[in-house]
C-alpha cells in the first residue's frame, strides 16, 4: 500500500515547456488535490477533484489544467511554463468524508528557467 | 474568505524548553482546526486536530473560539521535533478543502 505516489519527483523546464505531473493513489479515495508550496506562504490549492470524471478549481488555477479520468489518478498540467509556477506541488487524497484527514504525496520540485 | 495565520516562520528553542506555535485563523462558520507536520525528508502528516482533542507525540492544541485561535503547544520540546508545521483550516464545503497557514520551522537545539 503505497499510499499517494506523484511522479517526477523533479523537474526542470525551460520557460513555455509543458509538461504533466501525476498523482496516483490507492487507498480507492474518492477526493483528490493539487497544492502548490511556497516558502512563507503554506500550501494553496490549485484543483481539486470529488470524484472521477470531475474537476473544480481552487484558490490559484490560473496557468494549471487538470484531469481525472480514472478514479486513483490525478493529473496536473502546466501547458505553457513559467518562471513563477516554479513551486513544490503536493497532491493529496482523502475518502471524503468529515473524518479521514487528507493523505500527502512526497511533492515534486518543479523549477522554471 | 478564510485565511489562516501562522506569525512566526521560525521558532527555536532548547530542548527540554516549553514550545508553542500560534495559529490565528478568520472564517465566519463553524471551524476545524488541524496541524500538519512535515518532517525533514518526510512527508507531510497529520498531528492533531481539535476535535479528538487529543495528545500527539507531547502536543496539545485547544481551540479557543473567543480569540480564533489554535495554538500547538508542548511543555518539553525535543530534538525529533524539529520539523515544519502547519496549521490548517476545513470549513463547511462539500470539497473538504483546506486553508493551509504560512507554516513555521520549529528548531529544537541541544
Amino acid at each position: 500500500n503505497a499510499g499517494v505516489t506523484q511522479t517526477p519527483k523533479f523537474r526542470v523546464l525551460k520557460t513555455g515547456q509543458s509538461m504533466t505531473l501525476l498523482c496516483a493513489q490507492d487507498m480507492n479515495h474518492e477526493y483528490m488535490y493539487w497544492y502548490r508550496q511556497d516558502p512563507g506562504m503554506g500550501l494553496r490549492l490549485i484543483h481539486y477533484s470529488v470524484g472521477e470524471g470531475t474537476t473544480a478549481k481552487g484558490e490559484v488555477p490560473d496557468g494549471y489544467n487538470v484531469s481525472r479520468l480514472k478514479k486513483q489518478n490525478f493529473l496536473l498540467g502546466l501547458e505553457s511554463a513559467a518562471p513563477s509556477q516554479t513551486s513544490v506541488y503536493f497532491c493529496a487524497s482523502t475518502l471524503g468524508d468529515l473524518v479521514e484527514p487528507q493523505h500527502f504525496g512526497d511533492g515534486t520540485r518543479l523549477s522554471i528557467l | 474568505a478564510q485565511r489562516v495565520t501562522q506569525p512566526e516562520k521560525l521558532l527555536s528553542v532548547f530542548k527540554g524548553a516549553p514550545v508553542e506555535l500560534k495559529c490565528n485563523y478568520s472564517y465566519s462558520g463553524s471551524p476545524e482546526l488541524f496541524w500538519y507536520v512535515q518532517y525533514s525528508r518526510q512527508r507531510l502528516q497529520l498531528l492533531l486536530r481539535h476535535i479528538s482533542r487529543e495528545s500527539i507525540k507531547g502536543f496539545t492544541a485547544d481551540l479557543n473560539k473567543g480569540e480564533t485561535s489554535f495554538h500547538l503547544k508542548k511543555p518539553f520540546a525535543q530534538e525529533e521535533d524539529s520539523a515544519m508545521y502547519y496549521c490548517a483550516l476545513r470549513v463547511d464545503n462539500a470539497g473538504n478543502m483546506l486553508t493551509f497557514g504560512g507554516g513555521t520551522r520549529l528548531m529544537v537545539k541541544p
